[in-house]
């Protein structure tokens, strides 16, 4: 089994629809990470959190919010989404820790907004 | 501030041939990591290497080999004798000591023709 999943895979929703994207990982990580990638764009940092009761805001938080429920889930909403969101999203974990910086990434999830 | 460049968005290169992706990074930390990542087309992100500023030696992994370079803030990855499964989109990344955040290049597609 995966270490890091993403559900769904694939999203099609319309403008102004409440949509969540959720992550799971069984790795132990305490920190965990969203990222959109756009093409030409590499990827961004939406939102990260080193433990359940650690949020913070990465590079384009606006338009998206998250929520821990534990140290292995970690999800991604959006209030109300828009066509600029359409993109591929990524959720990555790492360990906390000197020397343990390397991200894992899960299978990412295609959002299309119409 | 912050920031990872690959100056080369395409490539392609006739398969048997080798091939160096160039990565240059701009930090203020005098302690930080360098990663490179794979993204074949289908989506998922693979962790190649991770290296950090202490450490100058270069890494071969089979036909894989990455040349660091301080003095030049690059991180260039040489594919020696490429093959059509190299075909993909590699990112360079950086972080910092404490992890907290990635910084990615925009990565570099690059096409081994059979």
């Amino acid at each position: 089994d995966a270490d890091v999943t993403q559900t769904p895979r694939n999203r099609i929703t319309k403008t102004g629809k409440r949509i969540m994207l959720e992550c799971s990982q069984t790795k132990g990580h305490d920190r965990m990470y969203w990222y959109r990638q756009d093409p030409g764009l590499g990827l961004r940092l939406i939102y990260y959190s080193f433990d359940v009761k650690d949020i913070n805001k990465g590079e384009i938080s606006d338009g998206y919010s998250v929520s821990r429920q534990a140290q292995a889930k970690f999800s991604l909403s959006l209030e109300s989404a828009i066509p600029n969101q359409t993109a591929l999203y990524f959720c990555a974990t790492s360990d906390s820790g000197q020397g343990q910086e390397t991200q894992y990434f899960g299978p990412g999830t295609r959002l299309l907004v119409l | 501030a912050q920031k990872v460049t690959q100056a080369q968005t395409e490539i392609s290169v006739v398969e048997k041939e080798d091939v160096t992706l160039d990565c240059v990074y701009e930090t203020r930390d005098t302690t930080y990591y360098l990663f490179w990542y794979k993204q074949p087309p289908s989506g998922e992100l693979v962790f190649l290497i991770r290296r950090n500023s202490f450490d100058e030696q270069n890494e071969i992994s089979g036909r894989y080999s990455w040349n660091f370079q301080k003095s030049t803030s690059s991180f260039n990855f040489t594919i020696t004798a490429s093959q059509v499964v190299d075909s993909a989109v590699y990112f360079c990344a950086l972080s910092s000591f404490t992890g907290n955040q990635f910084y990615f290049g925009t990565g570099t597609s690059l096409t081994v023709i059979p």
